[in-house]
């Protein structure tokens, strides 16, 4: 089974900052790693697609890099509208993973 | 317009069966490359992957959980479902399924969500 193991779990962060979010995979994934965000009582929200594709409709401020185990989320200019758990996926085999979760909160 | 709604019992006893269903529109489930996929959170906490099926009725499941695990489909009402059997007290969550295709991003669709609770 392949681990994703996603930090930090918490992050505070004031208006304006770069923000980066991590996710180590256990073994080599390839390309196969997404980002979700998750608002407070709403489903998750796909951000980014296999590490680097921005995904229809979501702001330019949110990117994503990495190859193979490692991989970082950048939110690169943070927004009041941002505060949310991210969560990362992968989907390189048929059984997929999430990580852990980091709740993004305003300082 | 894509769109996925669960159903689910609500509430349900230790050792019970849980059967969840998804119902959704926009897509279907006998296109090539298409699947539908299960996903549950515990109340504060993170997302837990259960199961996949495609298009082709290949399934994948968590292995974790896999021993009570089974994904089905009805591709003629465009129905996915999930079944979890001895239920306990962990499995209180909410369950959403979503959608995904070869090609193009997982998961880009989702349900709302459906709370279920296990409780005696």
């Amino acid at each position: 089974d392949i681990q994703m193991t996603q930090s930090p779990s918490f992050l505070s962060a004031s208006v304006g900052d770069r923000v980066t979010i991590n996710c180590k995979a256990s073994q080599n994934i390839n390309k196969y790693l997404d980002w979700y965000q998750q608002k407070l009582g709403e489903a998750p929200k796909l951000l980014i697609y296999n590490t680097n594709s921005l995904h229809t409709g979501i702001p330019s401020r949110f990117s994503g890099s990495g190859s193979g185990t490692d991989f970082t989320l950048t939110i690169s200019s943070l927004q009041p509208e941002d505060v949310a758990t991210y969560f990362c996926l992968q989907h390189n085999s048929g059984t997929w993973t999430f990580g852990g979760g980091t709740k993004l909160e305003l300082k | 317009q894509v769109t996925l709604k669960e159903s689910g019992p609500g509430i349900l006893q230790p050792s019970q069966t849980l059967s969840l269903t998804c119902t959704f529109s926009g897509f279907s489930l006998s296109t090539y490359g298409m699947g539908v996929g299960w996903i549950r959170q515990p109340s504060g906490k993170g997302l837990e992957w259960l199961a996949n099926i495609w298009w082709d009725d290949d399934k994948y499941y968590n292995p974790s959980l896999k021993n009570r695990l089974t994904i089905s489909k009805d591709t003629s009402n465009n129905q996915a479902f999930l079944k979890i059997t001895n239920v306990d007290t962990a499995d209180t969550a909410t369950y959403y399924c979503a959608r995904f295709n070869y090609g193009s991003p997982p998961f880009d669709y989702w349900g709302q969500g459906v709370m279920v609770t296990v409780s005696s």
